[in-house]
């Protein structure tokens, strides 16, 4: 069983909409969340980081976790061009597990 | 800071060579990992340490060896390569804190083709 899960899109969003992106694990006792993004050719960056249930926000980011249904989400608000790169969902459970990635390409 | 550094940024290699991926981190963190990134996929871990003398497997072990004798470096060894290790790869370190490893801090990726 797939420990992270991840829709691969890719998903497309009109600039100034919101997007969402959705994340289910596998494994109960992992700890902490992170959202990467990635752009192509580039090294993951640290968007997000979530510990415990419940809404985190950060500027036009937040995060969600629901421990109980293993489910993490990233919403991005007011979409930008430069929000299109591919969001990596990371799960830590002692070794730090990243999903395979959902592509986001923002229409302007 | 130099943060974490991967050396080569790239590489060929002929299928049977070998070739060690080196990467060492100036932050003094504990946690130090090798991912691989195939073309449109996620990071898959290959190997991690929680410390120098600790290491353990990750999803992909097969074909690479490692090792951690001190905290700032961690080489990743490919023994006999094959096409199938056509990839990019990626160091990282992170601190341990509550809960354990916390942000991961990312190398710029190393290119390496087998042919």
């Amino acid at each position: 069983q797939k420990e992270v899960e991840q829709n691969s899109g890719p998903l497309s969003v009109p600039e100034g909409a919101i997007a969402s992106l959705n994340c289910t694990y596998s494994d109960r006792v992992s700890q902490s969340f992170f959202w990467y993004r990635q752009y192509s050719g580039k090294s993951p960056e640290l968007i997000m980081s979530i510990y415990s249930n419940g809404d985190k926000e950060d500027g036009r980011f937040t995060a969600q976790l629901n421990k109980a249904s293993q489910y993490v989400s990233l919403l991005i608000r007011d979409s930008q061009p430069s929000d299109s790169a591919t969001y990596l969902c990371a799960v830590n459970n002692d070794k730090i597990i990243f999903g395979k990635g959902t592509r986001l390409h923002i229409l302007p | 800071n130099a943060g974490v550094t991967q050396t080569p940024k790239f590489r060929i290699l002929k299928i049977g060579q070998s070739m060690t991926l080196q990467c060492a981190q100036d932050m003094n963190h504990n946690y130090m990992y090798w991912y691989r990134q195939d073309p449109g996929m996620g990071l898959k871990l290959i190997y991690y340490s929680v410390g120098a003398g600790i290491t353990d497997k990750g999803e992909v072990p097969n074909g690479y060896n490692v090792s951690r004798s001190t905290t700032e470096d961690f080489p990743l060894r490919l023994e006999l390569a094959a096409p199938s290790q056509t990839s990019v790869y990626f160091c990282a370190s992170s601190y341990s804190g509550t809960g354990g490893a916390g942000e991961l801090f990312f190398g710029e990726g190393s290119r390496l083709t087998v042919l």
